[in-house]
């Protein structure tokens, strides 16, 4: 099961930022957080992660909170392409040294005109 | 130049068929995993492989048999299809099974599978 709970639905107005929250407050001291984002019938893609402190990168900003028993995702411009499903991501250790990411229900952002 | 390459795109079948997909990452990644995606949009983990060795093995049906010839390759062979294989299959890559760190993982474009 996820570890994570995301609003399942958010619009945001074009050229605005989108703001995506996520809760993960069973995280362990040292489990990144990662978020992926799914364009409609394509596959999923990489934007971001972090482990405490807040990151930026080409595509968004992540802002941990200082317990990291939550985030969020910032869009700074959205745009309509960035419309999608966006999954906050808490890995799940499955043994032997690996892990595997368990995607939850996401939230569905539409950026509106 | 794409990373992660799926084939077929698209595969429409009958009920009862066998049926392979097949991926490719020229990402010089270490593992490699198969996503299955259904009506309801959930995506859950299926396999995942690691320099060739099975590490992951979600409570998938014996139908479903991956085949990792070397660590670029990771094919999905399926038997005796049914109705509930419908889904979109994705597979993906990373670094490695993420034991150094962060796993980010590249996904491929997925390939649609219809059992009639």
């Amino acid at each position: 099961d996820a570890k994570t709970t995301q609003p399942p639905s958010m619009d945001c107005a074009e050229g605005r930022a989108a703001n995506l929250p996520c809760n993960h407050s069973t995280i362990s001291g040292n489990e990144y957080v990662y978020w992926y984002r799914q364009i409609h019938s394509q596959g999923p893609q990489y934007i971001i992660h972090g482990l405490k402190n807040n990151e930026t990168n080409e595509m968004a900003s992540l802002i941990i909170t200082e317990d990291r028993k939550s985030s969020t995702l910032i869009l700074p411009h959205a745009t309509l392409r960035d419309t999608a499903v966006y999954y906050c991501i808490v890995r799940v250790f499955y043994g032997a040294g690996s892990y595997q990411l368990t995607f939850g229900k996401g939230t569905k952002l539409s950026v509106i005109p | 130049d794409t990373a992660v390459s799926q084939t077929p795109k698209y595969l429409v079948t009958q009920m009862g068929n066998d049926k392979s997909i097949k991926c490719e990452q020229n990402l010089g990644h270490d593992t490699m995993y198969w996503y299955k995606q259904d009506s309801k949009k959930f995506l859950k983990i299926m396999f995942s492989y690691n320099n060739k060795e099975l590490i992951i093995n979600e409570t998938v049906p014996n139908r479903f048999s991956p085949k990792s010839p070397d660590k670029a390759h990771l094919n999905l062979h399926i038997n005796s299809l049914e109705l509930g294989d419908s889904a979109v299959y994705f597979c993906a890559s990373s670094q490695d099974s993420g034991g150094s760190g962060a796993n980010v993982l590249t996904f491929g474009a997925g390939s649609r599978l219809t059992v009639l």
